[in-house]
């Protein structure tokens, strides 16, 4: 009830091409749903979020695709870049409760 | 406005001594969340503070660790008796008041590293 699952465990994706990271979840409680950008030796930093009455939130390059019925989410990266290169975490949350996923890491190839 | 800080930035210590981490919230933040981050893995979930709520100890793998918060300020984090195994990133994070729907806040971590 409290894992949310992600795929795929990593990610080589040519600069310029979509990245796409999916995350699902089981408890119907969950109310935001937020991702993170970690670089390596640095803390995790809030990318982007949702909240279920919506179905996508786009913010540069970023958009987040969220379908309640499937209980799914995932993070488009669009027009992937080096500089996206990092371990991304998706998390599901009824605050002050927060779920994270086991992480995907992200490569970019120039 | 300052985010997240955390102190120190690296630990090193050797087994079987004591070791106490501090995080500084964003000010005004409710909610205060300790996770482990071992090498290349993900955020183990170690305690959170929410208020004057009794802190939920649920993540904490054993009696060696505590941690306190001083009303909504900062938190220190401890060790008691390291072991190698405690060696990772720990890192704190913050989240503003309930009803804010808002994400969590991460300082930069502490490196641990025990001998």
């Amino acid at each position: 009830q409290q894992q949310v699952k992600q795929s795929p465990q990593s990610l080589i994706v040519q600069k310029g091409g979509i990245s796409i990271i999916n995350c699902a979840y089981e408890n119907t409680a969950f109310d935001y749903f937020p991702w993170y950008q970690q670089f390596p030796g640095k803390g995790p930093a809030l990318l982007i979020a949702i909240r279920p009455d919506v179905s996508e939130k786009k913010e540069g390059r970023f958009t987040i695709s969220f379908n309640k019925s499937a209980k799914q989410f995932s993070l488009h990266i669009m027009d992937s870049q080096p500089g996206d290169s990092a371990t991304y975490f998706c998390a599901a949350s009824y605050w002050p409760n927060f779920v994270f996923g086991p992480g995907t890491r992200l490569s970019v190839l120039p | 406005g300052a985010g997240v800080s955390q102190s120190p930035s690296n630990k090193v210590t050797e087994k079987g001594k004591d070791v106490e981490l501090r995080c500084d919230p964003i000010s005004g933040h409710t909610a205060l969340y300790w996770y482990r981050q071992r090498l290349g893995q993900g955020l183990e979930f170690l305690i959170y503070f929410q208020g004057n709520s009794a802190p939920d100890k649920s993540g904490l793998p054993s009696d060696r660790f505590s941690a306190e918060r001083t009303g909504e300020s900062v938190s220190t984090l401890t060790i008691q008796r390291t072991q190698q195994e405690d060696s990772a990133v720990y890192l704190c994070a913050s989240s503003p008041a309930p009803g804010q729907r808002a994400g969590q806040y991460f300082g930069p971590g502490t490196r641990l590293t025990v001998t």
